[in-house]
């Protein structure tokens, strides 16, 4: 069965500090992972897809298959960066779904 | 246009009331899906429609019911709701998945119910 897992629910920096969200997921196919993001008061919406290997934001995140993880690095936070940040995996059939999120918080 | 549009954006509604929530997307997405989200919780997936047809239901009970009508639009059927199913509840299309196909989904604002 598939998993993502994000252990941490609230992570609060300062602003300019790094910034690093983690995620692990369990699949035993070839996975499809994303980070999104949702802003106060604002849609669900696409950070970052692992295919694409692209810096959006600042923000970064690589694919490492052998520790199933996909975290989410940005090396200077920035205080528009608070919001909730979904972790999640597509499997073949369109099966996505989310770890359980964690809330970013940057301090000034 | 890469919206996803969900109506109506409130709805309340009796345990013995039937409605519907709407979804529309116009980007040619062949994959679109009804996900429920509890407050401070992670969206939660429902079923998923792949070329029209119901491809993925998660163990969802039938007082909620899917339709696909066309390749645009979504419905989500409600009848004899419990109060527990209080929630926003999000419609999402994508891209259906394969080889070289960017299957990221794009998100409504969502419908908050409410029963009472």
């Amino acid at each position: 069965a598939q998993r993502v897992t994000q252990p941490e629910k609230l992570l609060s920096v300062f602003k300019g500090a790094p910034v690093e969200l983690k995620c692990n997921y369990s699949y035993s196919g070839s996975p499809e992972l994303f980070w999104y993001v949702q802003y106060s008061r604002q849609r669900l919406q696409l950070l970052l897809r692992h295919i694409s290997r692209e810096s959006i934001k600042g923000f970064t995140a690589d694919l490492n298959k052998g520790e199933t993880s996909f975290h989410l690095k940005k090396p200077f936070a920035q205080e528009e960066d608070s919001a909730m940040y979904y972790c999640a995996l597509n499997t073949y059939g369109n099966k996505l779904v989310f770890g359980a999120g964690t809330i970013l918080r940057v301090k000034s | 246009d890469t919206e996803v549009t969900q109506t109506p954006k409130h709805l309340v509604m009796g345990m013995t009331n039937k409605k519907s929530l709407k979804c529309e997307q116009h980007m040619g997405h062949r994959a679109m899906y009804w996900y429920k989200q509890k407050a401070k919780k992670p969206p939660e997936l429902m079923f998923v429609y792949s070329y029209e047809k119901l491809s993925i239901n998660e163990s969802v009970p039938s007082r909620f019911s899917p339709e696909c009508p066309n390749s645009s639009l979504l419905n989500l059927h409600l009848h004899a709701l419990q109060p527990e199913d209080s929630a926003l509840y999000l419609c999402a299309s994508s891209q259906v998945s394969g080889r070289g196909a960017r299957t990221e989904a794009f998100f409504g604002q969502g419908t908050r119910l409410t029963v009472v």
